[in-house]
């Protein structure tokens, strides 16, 4: 699986969109862009994914580049329990493949 | 009605002893998953189930062993805790074809804490 690289924190007003950026240059054509969060204590949460298009759900969108060298996961108005840890994660979309959590994005969502 | 569900949620035991961690998923899913998490927060992979099927196999110590009676349930038996086994636990599940099999919905984790 490609590797991806994340700022280790940032913060974001409440009420404002967060944009959270991940790069993955060695992506491979048949891989994946998955997102997760973890709230403190609580099992890690599945977001969005995509392969090469822009995604949109309920949650967030994902907006992939281009040459699929990056992208970026976007909470449109984040709230204060939208405070986590954001994993971005590359993958082959088969259960033959473990989906490997990074460090990933503290993020923190203030007043 | 919880999706993935974990017993017990904390787990206090002495160093040596057996323990295992159960989990069962209601969604009707494929294939299932442990990931450990340590104190430094790190999440990985151990072990992944595709219709009772040893799938993913991370390298784990022997002492760990998944057991599947059904596609619904997968249970951590581990033999001999030693004090690093301590960590957080988490049960996954995902459905078994293409790339929704990265759509895992995780329980709530168990904690062991190993004496």
């Amino acid at each position: 699986d490609a590797k991806t690289t994340q700022p280790t924190s940032m913060d974001c007003a409440e009420g404002r969109a967060a944009n959270l950026p991940c790069n993955h240059s060695t992506i491979s054509g048949n891989e994946y862009v998955y997102w997760y969060r973890q709230i403190h204590s609580q099992g890690p949460q599945y977001i969005i994914h995509g392969l090469k298009n822009n995604e949109t759900n309920e949650m967030a969108s994902l907006i992939i580049t281009e040459d699929r060298k990056s992208s970026t996961l976007i909470l449109p108005h984040a709230t204060l329990r939208d405070t986590a840890v954001y994993y971005c994660i590359v993958r082959v979309g088969n259960s033959g493949y473990a989906l490997n959590f990074g460090k990933g994005t503290s993020l923190l969502v203030t007043p | 009605d919880t999706a993935v569900s974990q017993t017990p949620k904390y787990l206090v035991t002495q160093m040596g002893n057996d323990k295992s961690i159960k989990c069962e998923q209601n969604l009707g899913h494929d294939t299932m998953y442990w990931y450990k998490q340590d104190s430094k927060k790190f999440l990985k992979i151990m072990f992944s189930y595709n219709n009772k099927e040893l799938i993913i196999n991370e390298t784990v110590p022997n002492r760990f062993s998944p057991k599947s009676p059904d596609k619904a349930h997968l249970n951590l038996h581990i033999n001999s805790l030693e004090l690093g086994d301590s960590a957080v636990y988490f049960c996954a599940s995902s459905q078994g074809v293409g790339e929704r099999t990265g759509e895992l919905f995780f329980g709530e984790g168990s904690r062991l804490t190993v004496l």
